[in-house]
């Protein structure tokens, strides 16, 4: 059965203080891993697609890289307005399917 | 910008009413979605629709059922309410990924419903 594990599921980090979410998967033939921010009362917003092991993307204070069985959203030192949850989500081959994680609560503090 | 819009942020209705969720995208996607979040089960994905009166059960589909009449409008509806189908709807759609790589799926701002 295609799953998705995120951990923690809760993170708070002093401003500055760099780290990483991990999101754990295990689908039949990998599509694509899909990195969202959601602020509280929001929808999700996209953030990365990772497609295949070892690939990477970058986005401002955000690196998203890629192995066979996980994905972490490495986080370099954060601002308050990085705080969000963290969804990931991938999707099977064959299929417009998404299946999400439960995501990780970030909180940064000044 | 591609816009996904659901019609109500909140929503408050009684047990055993038939409730009609609404979502309108605007970039002429193939797919649309719905999806329910609750706490610490992530979103779970409803029912799905590919292309205009096409739809497919999602994981949940139990209680709910959907129309797709045209391209840009994908109802959820509640045929008869209960209070565990309180929760965040979520709307959300993408073009065909046969047709594109880089592609994501593209959320409404979802719609918080009650049921009392």
């Amino acid at each position: 059965e295609d799953q998705v594990t995120q951990s923690p599921e809760a993170l708070r980090l002093q401003e500055g203080e760099s780290s990483s979410l991990n999101c754990s998967y295990t689908v039949s033939g990998l599509r694509g891993l899909f990195w969202y921010r959601q602020d509280p009362g929001k929808g999700p917003e996209f953030l990365f697609t990772l497609y295949s092991a070892g690939e990477e993307k970058e986005k401002e204070r955000l690196k998203a890289t890629l192995t066979k069985k996980e994905s972490f959203l490495h986080i370099t030192a954060p601002k308050p307005e990085d705080s969000a949850t963290y969804l990931c989500a991938v999707q099977a081959q064959n299929t417009d399917k998404l299946i999400f994680g439960t995501g990780t609560r970030l909180q940064v503090f000044p | 910008d591609v816009k996904v819009t659901q019609s109500s942020r909140y929503l408050v209705k009684r047990t055993g009413e038939k409730v009609f969720l609404e979502c309108v995208q605007d970039m002429d996607h193939e797919n649309m979605f719905w999806y329910r979040q609750d706490p610490g089960l992530g979103l779970r994905l409803i029912y799905f629709s590919y292309d205009v009166k096409m739809k497919e059960k999602g994981d949940i589909p139990e209680g709910y059922s959907v129309s797709r009449e045209k391209k840009e409008r994908f109802s959820l509806i509640l045929e008869s309410a209960s209070t565990n189908q309180t929760s965040m709807y979520l709307c959300a759609s993408e073009p065909l990924l046969e047709a594109l790589r880089d592609t994501e799926a593209f959320f409404g701002q979802g719609t918080r419903l009650t049921v009392v």
